[in-house]
């Protein structure tokens, strides 16, 4: 079946570090990648995606590659501010439809 | 703006009672919708497919007596708790693709429901 595997957090780091989320998957044939943000008390972000192997999806600053011969999809932001503080999940929608299979989310804070 | 809501946000009741959570697609009409249950510092883990017009699609290990969904409109699906105890205490979040569940679009979610069984 498909998974994610997220690395582990909290990541905490300074304002305007640089950030890298890892992101693994395991899908049969083609999937979808998405990375979505959850802010404290609320639901869930789409942030940004790629359907397919070398695209790259970016939004706010944040840029993922979807990387087939790896299976990654790593997050990365040059420039994090503390309003990125949030939980980041990776996700991959494959098989046909719409179901989601997420990772266990990453924790990020930033700091000033 | 939201183009999924979901009510109440917040909610804290004695073990016992049953809770109905409402999801709406706000500008587009939702043939199916998703129910997530998220644990504190977890991943979502996909509780049910609700479809408009026929029975919800029940992921494996969830009881589908104890957490009943009615797809009640294209833009309206709910999801009651029964009985609820205080195990069923959770973040419960719901989404909905543009287009149905086929269209190959992003899934909009909900801002979640906290529910608290005392």
């Amino acid at each position: 079946g498909n998974s994610v595997t997220q690395m582990e957090g909290p990541v905490t780091l300074s304002e305007e570090a640089f950030l890298t989320i890892n992101c693994t998957y395991t899908a049969t044939g083609y999937p979808s990648l998405f990375w979505y943000v959850q802010y404290p008390g609320e639901g869930l972000q789409l942030l940004l995606k790629a359907t397919k192997a070398d695209d790259k999806g970016s939004n706010k600053g944040f840029e993922a590659t979807y990387r087939k011969e790896t299976t990654s999809f790593h997050l990365e932001k040059g420039s994090v501010q503390v309003s990125d503080s949030a939980v980041y999940f990776c996700a991959l929608r494959g098989g046909g439809g719409n179901k989601l299979t997420f990772g266990t989310g990453t924790q990020l804070k930033v700091e000033l | 703006g939201a183009v999924v809501s979901q009510h109440p946000s917040w909610v804290i009741c004695k073990s016992g009672t049953s809770v109905k959570i409402e999801c709406r697609s706000l500008d587009f009409q939702a043939t199916t919708m998703f129910w997530y249950r998220q644990f504190p510092k977890q991943s979502l883990m996909l509780m049910a497919t609700s479809n408009e017009g026929s029975k919800a699609t029940y992921e494996q290990g969830v009881e589908k007596d104890k957490f009943l969904i009615n797809h009640a409109s294209l833009t309206l699906s709910t999801l009651t708790v029964t009985s609820a105890h205080p195990e069923d205490s959770s973040f419960y979040i719901c989404s909905a693709p543009r287009g149905g569940d086929l269209s190959n679009q992003p899934q909009h979610f909900g801002d979640g429901t906290r529910l608290s069984i005392l």
